[in-house]
C-alpha cells in the first residue's frame, strides 16, 4: 500500500523554465510534508517542507504548494538549472505515527542546457 | 559539523555472512534512522531510534536484521545472516526537531550479497 505516490518517474526540462513535481498521498493522518533531492552516490537532502497548516512555502527558486482536500502536493522550481538535475523525493509524517517520513518513489529530473 | 558518517561506504560479501553497518549521527541530534532503498521498494524506514532507544521497528524485514544504539553518536545495523536479497543501499539519518521532522541522511552503504 504506497500512502505518498509520485507518478511521473523522470521528467526533462530546459534550463530556464519551470520544473513541476507532482506527488499524492493517501493518509489523511499526514500532517508534514517534505521534498528531499539526491545526487548519485548521496544521501537524500532536504530542500523544502510545508505543514499542513498552510499552502505554500516559498525559499528561493523553490515553492511547495499543498492541496489538502485533494491529497495533493507539488513542488516548482523556476527557474530550473542544470545543478538541479536529480532525483526528488517526496515525504510525509504525521504527529500521530511519531517521527517515521513515508517517501514516494522519486521523479528523475534532467534540466538541459 | 561533518554530517551524518556511514561506514563502510561499499560492501560486498558472500551470502550466509554477517555485515555490520555503522553510522554516526549528527552530534546533538536525538533521533537515528535506518533506511534501505531498492529499486523495488523505494526508500523504506526500517526502525528509529530517539535518546539511542528503539522506538519503532515495524520496518525490519526479518530476525535475520537487528540494529543496536549504545550511545548517542554510533549506532549499528546487522544483518545475520545475509542473503542476496539483501542488495541494496542503506541509509542512515538523524534529526533533533521533532515538530517539523528534518531528517539529515548519510551517504549511504551499498551492500552486495553474492
Amino acid at each position: 500500500d504506497q500512502q505518498v505516490k509520485q507518478n511521473s518517474p523522470s521528467l526533462s526540462v530546459q534550463e530556464g523554465r519551470i520544473s513541476i513535481l507532482n506527488c499524492d498521498y493517501t493518509n489523511s493522518m499526514f500532517d508534514y510534508f517534505l521534498w528531499y533531492k539526491k545526487y548519485p552516490a548521496e544521501g537524500p537532502t532536504f530542500l523544502i517542507s510545508i505543514s499542513s497548516i498552510k499552502d505554500k512555502n516559498e525559499d528561493g527558486r523553490f515553492t511547495v504548494f499543498l492541496n489538502k482536500s485533494a491529497k495533493h502536493l507539488s513542488l516548482h522550481i523556476v527557474p530550473s538549472q542544470p545543478g538541479d538535475s536529480a532525483v526528488y523525493f517526496c515525504a510525509a509524517s504525521a504527529k500521530a505515527a511519531g517521527n517515521k517520513l513515508t517517501f514516494g518513489g522519486g521523479t528523475r529530473v534532467l534540466v538541459k542546457p | 559539523d561533518a554530517g551524518v558518517i556511514q561506514s563502510p561506504r561499499h560492501e560486498v560479501t558472500e551470502m550466509g555472512q554477517e555485515v555490520t553497518l555503522r553510522c554516526k549521527p549528527i552530534s546533538g541530534h536525538d533521533y537515528l534512522f535506518w533506511y534501505r532503498q531498492t529499486m523495488m521498494r523505494g526508500l523504506e524506514l526500517l526502525i528509529y531510534f530517539n535518546n539511542n532507544v528503539p522506538i519503532d521497528d515495524s520496518g525490519m524485514p526479518e530476525d535475520r536484521f537487528s540494529a543496536k544504539m549504545p550511545n548517542a553518536s554510533f549506532s549499528t545495523l546487522k544483518i545475520q545472516p545475509s542473503e542476496p536479497r539483501d542488495s541494496a543501499v542503506y541509509f542512515c539519518a538523524s534529526s533533533r526537531d521533532r515538530a517539523k521532522n528534518i531528517q539529515y541522511f548519510g551517504a549511504g552503504t551499498r551492500l552486495s550479497v553474492l
